[in-house]
């Protein structure tokens, strides 16, 4: 079945650092792909999305390039802030009504 | 805020006990989501449900049912609680009912089964 695998955290970072925080995914067809966020006790919140081969997504200036040959969907961020920490998840959407998650990277970014 | 609403945010029982989660989609949504999110498993779908009409179905036990209302809220009946069922336990709307419609989730209620 369609499934997400995402890199194990947490990651601890440094104000200003590059981050990459990479996905890859298994399924059929032409799913379409997701990054939630989810901050401390509150529920996700949808980070960007890409719904076919070679499509960006971006937002608050994080981005995502799906990339169907490599079957990825890798978070990148230029420069993060303290107000990123939080856990990113990344997340499938194939053929069937539900979107599979990934089990989620704890992001820490430290002042 | 998502415009979701859950109730309890907390919900501590014993062993074998039956309870029920509140969900109340955002206006305008008439898909809802229910997700199960625990440590080693991490999030886990469970059910969908369109406008009344069960959807989709993923990991749910048999213990466990759901319904949604006319008015489109939902609840999420858990019996014969186990101490595994221990989680949050989130919702999720969308306006329709395919994967593309992003989903706004709620802030989760927390299980605790003692």
């Amino acid at each position: 079945g369609d499934s997400v695998t995402q890199m194990e955290g947490p990651v601890t970072l440094s104000e200003e650092a590059f981050l990459t925080i990479n996905c890859t995914y298994t399924a059929t067809g032409y799913p379409s792909l997701f990054w939630y966020v989810q901050y401390p006790g509150e529920g996700l919140q949808l980070l960007l999305k890409a719904t076919k081969a070679d499509d960006k997504g971006s937002n608050k200036g994080f981005e995502a390039t799906y990339r169907k040959e490599t079957t990825s969907f890798h978070l990148e961020k230029g420069s993060v802030q303290v107000s990123d920490s939080a856990v990113y998840f990344c997340a499938l959407g194939g053929g069937s009504e539900k979107l599979v998650f990934g089990k989620g990277t704890k992001l820490t970014v430290n002042p | 805020d998502s415009g979701v609403t859950q109730t309890p945010k907390h919900l501590i029982t014993a062993t074998g006990q039956r309870v029920t989660l509140r969900c109340s989609p955002r206006s305008g949504d008439l898909s809802v989501y229910w997700y199960q999110q625990s440590l080693d498993q991490g999030l886990q779908f469970l059910i969908q449900y369109y406008n009344g009409e069960e959807r989709a179905k993923g990991n749910i036990l048999e213990r466990f049912s759901a319904q949604q209302f006319p008015d489109l809220h939902s609840e999420l009946n858990l019996s014969s609680l186990e101490l595994g069922d221990s989680a949050l336990y989130f919702c999720a709307s969308s306006v329709g009912s395919g994967v593309n419609s992003p989903l706004h989730f709620g802030n989760g209620t927390r299980l605790t089964v003692t």
